[in-house]
């Protein structure tokens, strides 16, 4: 089947450590989307990228960072510098190309918690 | 810019009782316009969304949304209520000749159905 795979489902980072949030579509899409979640604010666009070795920042980019080495993959790194960084992580991912107009499919999510 | 405002941030209603979930926009020129759900722990899931043509829009699980450009509006209704409707809703907009510019999410509104 296809689909957006997100990995770990939940995750507990150190004060200081720097962590990796794994997100892999095979749905072919073009662009892919990380977004956080906390509680009563909605989603909030961290970093996306509409093709391979490029990706644009969102509204709250410091402290994260990511990469689009391949199409199916576009993994997000939680850097020593967001100093809030315990929230639900959600990844995306859409064609741009084609006969319809299209909304998102999202991966599971990642629970992240600074212990 | 683009913004959705969901004025509610919870909705109660009786099991087969109407429900509406409000949701309003801001964007330049014609909207594309869509409604996510989320369960817990899980990620959005599409429910429907508006692009052109009929302003009511008819998507998953019985779900409805009626576009109104004057009153720049899209709120989200079902004609009778099931506790299993119980979830988190979110409202996105984008506008149509934005080029792939990323969908803005509203801070979502959660719907309880009380049996």
């Amino acid at each position: 089947d296809g689909g957006i795979t997100q990995s770990p489902k939940y995750l507990f980072r150190k004060e200081g450590q720097n962590v990796t949030l794994s997100c892999e579509q095979n749905l072919n899409h073009d662009a892919m989307y990380w977004y956080r979640q906390d509680p009563g604010q909605g989603l909030r666009l961290i970093y996306y990228s509409q093709i391979v070795n490029d990706f644009q920042k969102g509204d709250i980019a410091e402290g994260y960072s990511v990469s689009r080495e391949k199409k199916e993959s576009f993994p997000l790194t939680v850097t020593s510098a967001q100093k809030n960084p315990t929230a639900f992580y959600l990844c995306a991912s859409t064609p741009l190309t084609g006969p319809g107009h299209y909304g998102y499919t999202f991966g599971s999510g990642t629970r992240l918690t600074v212990v | 810019a683009q913004s959705v405002a969901q004025p509610e941030d919870q909705v109660n209603v009786a099991e087969g009782n109407p429900l509406t979930v409000k949701c309003t926009y801001s964007v330049s020129g014609n909207p594309y316009l869509f409604w996510y759900v989320q369960y817990p722990n899980r990620g959005l899931q599409f429910l429907l969304k508006y692009i052109t043509g009929d302003n009511l829009v008819k998507g998953s699980y019985g779900f409805e949304a009626e576009f109104n450009k004057s009153q720049t509006s899209f709120h989200l209704k079902k004609p009778s209520a099931l506790v299993s409707d119980s979830a988190l809703y979110f409202c996105a907009v984008r506008a149509l000749n934005s080029g792939n510019t990323p969908l803005v999410f509203g801070k979502g509104t959660r719907l309880s159905v009380i049996a």
